[in-house]
Parts: structure tokens; sequence; C-alpha cells
């Protein structure tokens, strides 16, 4: 079945440090990629999205690229902000036969920023 | 502010009650789906509905089950409440089936 993985955190970096967040995917179709962001005590709001093999999806100074020979949808940004101190979701959507756009996440990382 | 309202924002209730989650999506969205957050399982879809109907079932236990409105609001119906379904359940609409989907706040259940 369709699974998400991505790297176990937290993640502490100072500010200004460069981000990865590394996530692979297992999908039997062709799904669609995203990253959902959860600030504490919030819901999840979505960072960017790509929905075909080598689209890059980037937002707010985060990317990430559809890599289908390595299925991966790593997430970077090249100089964090105390405000992105958040909890970071890889997700896929792959229809599949019940033509649902439903996502599967992955198990989430928690990123720390410090002054 | 996703336009997606969920209440309550917070339950506590005891083992063996029953509890409702409301779920008002976006003007317009038909497309209703539910999610379950928890430490041990992490983010699950449970069920979705679109425009009355349900279209995909996923790790939903017997003990819930959910239905859509006329006027689209959305009830997660949960029974025999268990100390493990403590958990922040999330509710997201979308347009249609296939477009991109927006997260409500969610409302956290405690089961004491």
């Amino acid at each position: 079945g369709n699974s998400v993985t991505q790297m176990e955190g937290p993640v502490t970096l100072s500010e200004e440090a460069f981000l990865t967040i590394n996530c692979t995917y297992t999908a039997t179709g062709y799904p669609s990629l995203f990253w959902y962001v959860q600030y504490p005590g919030e819901g999840l709001q979505l960072l960017l999205k790509a929905t075909k093999a080598d689209d890059k999806g980037s937002n707010k100074g985060f990317e990430a690229t559809y890599r289908k020979e390595t299925t991966s949808f790593h997430l970077e940004k090249g100089s964090v902000q105390v405000s992105d101190s958040a909890v970071y979701f890889c997700a896929l959507s792959d229809p599949g036969m019940d033509s649902s756009y439903k996502l599967i996440f992955g198990s989430g990382t928690r990123l720390l920023v410090r002054p | 502010d996703s336009g997606v309202t969920q209440t309550p924002k917070h339950l506590i209730t005891a083992t063996g009650q029953r509890v409702t989650l409301r779920c008002s999506p976006r003007s317009g969205d038909l497309s209703v789906y539910w999610y379950q957050q928890s430490l041990d399982q992490g983010l699950q879809f449970l069920i979705q509905y679109y425009n009355g109907e349900e279209r995909a079932k996923g790790n939903i236990l017997e003990r819930f089950s959910a239905q859509q409105f006329p006027d689209l609001h959305s009830e997660l119906n949960l029974s025999s409440l268990e100390l493990g379904d403590s958990a922040l359940y999330f509710c997201a609409s979308s347009v249609t089936v296939n477009t991109e989907a927006f997260f409500g706040q969610g409302t956290r259940l405690t089961v004491v």
C-alpha cells in the first residue's frame, strides 16, 4: 500500500541555518506530494505541493522537488527563522481505486529553531 | 483562517460515553474529510464524504460513524469511548474530490 516515511525529529537548528527534512514515499500510482506545517495549537496548513515528477513546489522560502527516481520529496530552506519552529508533515495523495484524494501522512518532524 | 470551522475545540468525557464532533466546511466546498491525530498512530484518514455521500473509508472503527448533511456540514460520532480514542480530530474540506483540502483547527478529545 501507499506510505510516507520522514526523518524523525526533533531537528534543532540555529537561526539562519540550512534545513533539510527527508521524505520518501511508496505509491502504486502517480501520487501528488505535499508538505504541511502545524504550528503549536493550530491546524494543518499546506506549505507546498508538487503534482508530477520533477515539479518543484515552493513557498515562504521552502522548496521541495518531486523525485520519482528516488521516490523522494525532501523539504529544504536556505535560512531558517525562529518563526519556522513547528511540526512538518510530508504527505501523498494517490486516488487509487476509490478515486479518493485522501492524504496519507508521514509521522511528522518537529523543527526547533533557536535564536 | 482556513474557513473550515470545527466545534467544540476541546472535549473531555468519560469512558463509555458518546460524543459528536461538528465540522462546517468552507463555503462552496462539497467534500469533507475526517482525520485522527494521535501520539501512537500519527495522522490517519478516517472517512470522506462528497455532497452527502460517503466517498472513501480509512481506518475508522466500527464505534465511529459520520455523516454529511444537506447543508454540507458534517458530524463525526464517536461512541463507547475508550482511553485510546483520546486524540486531535481534524476535519478538512475541498471543492471537489480532487482539489486541495483545507484543514480546520481540530477538536481535542480527552477520554478519562
